[in-house]
């Protein structure tokens, strides 16, 4: 099967610019996730999606941030305006199911200069 | 507080050695508990995962991993290492009936001849 397809693989900005990063999850798979991996971090969920419904958004900074999946297939996570902690590794998942294993894309690499 | 502890931040290994990578969790119900690798620049990989049953779970690569209750454990081990094995290595847990997945700051394996 097809894997979690991420675009771009590579992004620099400058700060107070925007950006956004776009996924295509596992064909059937309802459930998305975006997280944010800082270097030398683990992984940490930004908001994550049951079909085009959001179920938790709790981490994310929404005076910044934001995402959707309108169709509850591919989503956009958008960033207006970034700032320099931003810069980061923007890592989308997918899964059957709430609970079930997450199937990460490779990842979008963001720098901000 | 709940948290997922991986106390090693590196670790060097001879090839064909043998690896255990720890892991520590603490939450007051039963988690449901992963491993995933990480390549550089790409995303995570899933090796391994325990939901319920046999304490003793095996995984892709040769992997395994034993959950360890009376310890809050779930520490990754494999028999031989082999020079493709270099990765960052993440312990991530879900508290069953929640949804996100917790990581722990990762564990940088390399491997030397």
């Amino acid at each position: 099967e097809a894997g979690v397809a991420q675009s771009p693989r590579y992004k620099i900005i400058e700060k107070r610019q925007s950006v956004a990063f776009w996924c295509n999850p596992i064909s059937g798979h309802a459930t998305l996730y975006w997280y944010q991996q800082i270097l030398g971090q683990g992984p940490k969920l930004l908001i994550q999606f049951q079909n085009n419904g959001v179920v938790d958004d709790s981490q994310l900074p929404k005076d910044r941030f934001s995402a959707e999946r309108l169709k509850g297939v591919d989503s956009t996570l958008k960033i207006q305006p970034a700032k320099l902690e931003d810069s980061a590794v923007y890592l989308c998942a997918s899964s059957l199911g709430q609970s079930q294993p997450q199937h990460f894309g490779d990842g979008t690499r963001l720098s901000i200069l | 507080a709940q948290s997922v502890t991986q106390p090693d931040i590196h670790i060097t290994v001879s090839e064909g050695a043998s690896l255990e990578l720890r892991c520590n969790y603490s939450y007051g119900a039963t988690p449901y508990l992963f491993w995933y690798v990480q390549s550089p620049g790409q995303g995570l990989q899933l090796l391994l995962k325990y939901f319920s049953g046999d304490t003793l779970v095996q995984g892709i690569k040769g992997f395994e991993a034993e959950f360890k209750r009376s310890q809050s454990s779930f520490n990754l081990r494999k028999p031989s290492v082999h020079w493709s094995d270099a990765a960052e290595y993440f312990c991530a847990v879900v508290i069953s009936g929640a949804n996100n997945l917790f990581f722990g700051t990762g564990t940088r394996l390399t491997v030397i001849p």
